[in-house]
């Protein structure tokens, strides 16, 4: 099965923009996460969906931060405005109930 | 509070080497753990994970884990390391196998020829 998948790989905006990140989980996965990694600390959860509704979003870090989650299927995060210490690595995960999660691998957001 | 210390920022030793990696826990609830691996350029890959039952679990790639609750620890292991074991290591702890992790900050393993 393909895994899940993450758009863009890398990303460079300035101070101020906006930026949209893509997740496309694994097919069929109820089960969708958000994680981000600040330079040199530990991953942080940031959200979970389950299908299109929001189960948990108490780690989301501000309302700059705004995720979506299309028909249960893809999901966007977007921040706007960006800023400086928004830079870090942003993980996506999927998984069905009862079992572990798979990661995609990571949009890396530098903000300058 | 909830958190995980991986107290070892960055490991270096020579291929063939055994290796230990230390994993220690805060959890108020029964915890659920996990080891993920990050290869440059990679996802997180699930190297092993414990629920109940046997305290020590085996996983991909040759690593075990041992689950100690009297000391909260899941220490990652692996008797010889290879070249391509080189990367980041990451501990992770849960309540439930789909609600959300609470990780350690990582790993980075060098690995010398």
């Amino acid at each position: 099965e393909a895994g899940v998948t993450q758009f863009p790989s890398h990303s460079v905006i300035e101070k101020g923009q906006t930026v949209t990140l893509r997740c496309d989980p694994i097919s069929g996965h109820d089960n969708l996460y958000w994680y981000r990694r600040v330079m040199g600390k530990e991953i942080k959860f940031l959200l979970h969906f389950v299908k299109e509704s929001k189960q948990d979003e108490s780690g989301m870090p501000n309302n700059r931060f705004l995720a979506e989650r299309t028909g249960g299927t893809y999901s966007t995060l977007k921040v706007q405005p960006a800023e400086l210490e928004d830079s870090g690595v942003y993980f996506c995960a999927s998984s069905t109930t009862g079992n572990g999660y798979t990661f995609g691998s990571g949009t890396r957001l530098t903000v300058v | 509070a909830q958190s995980v210390t991986q107290p070892d920022i960055h490991i270096t030793v020579s291929e063939g080497a055994s290796l230990e990696l230390r994993c220690n826990y805060s959890y108020g609830a029964t915890p659920y753990l996990f080891w993920y691996v990050q290869s440059p350029g990679q996802g997180l890959q699930l190297l092993l994970k414990y629920f109940s039952g046997d305290t020590l679990v085996q996983g991909i790639k040759g690593f075990e884990a041992e689950f100690k609750r009297s000391q909260s620890s899941f220490n990652l292991r692996k008797p010889s390391v290879h070249w391509s074991d080189a990367a980041e290591y990451f501990c992770a702890v849960g309540n439930y196998n789909t609600d959300k992790l609470i990780f350690g900050t990582g790993t980075r393993l060098q690995v010398f020829p």
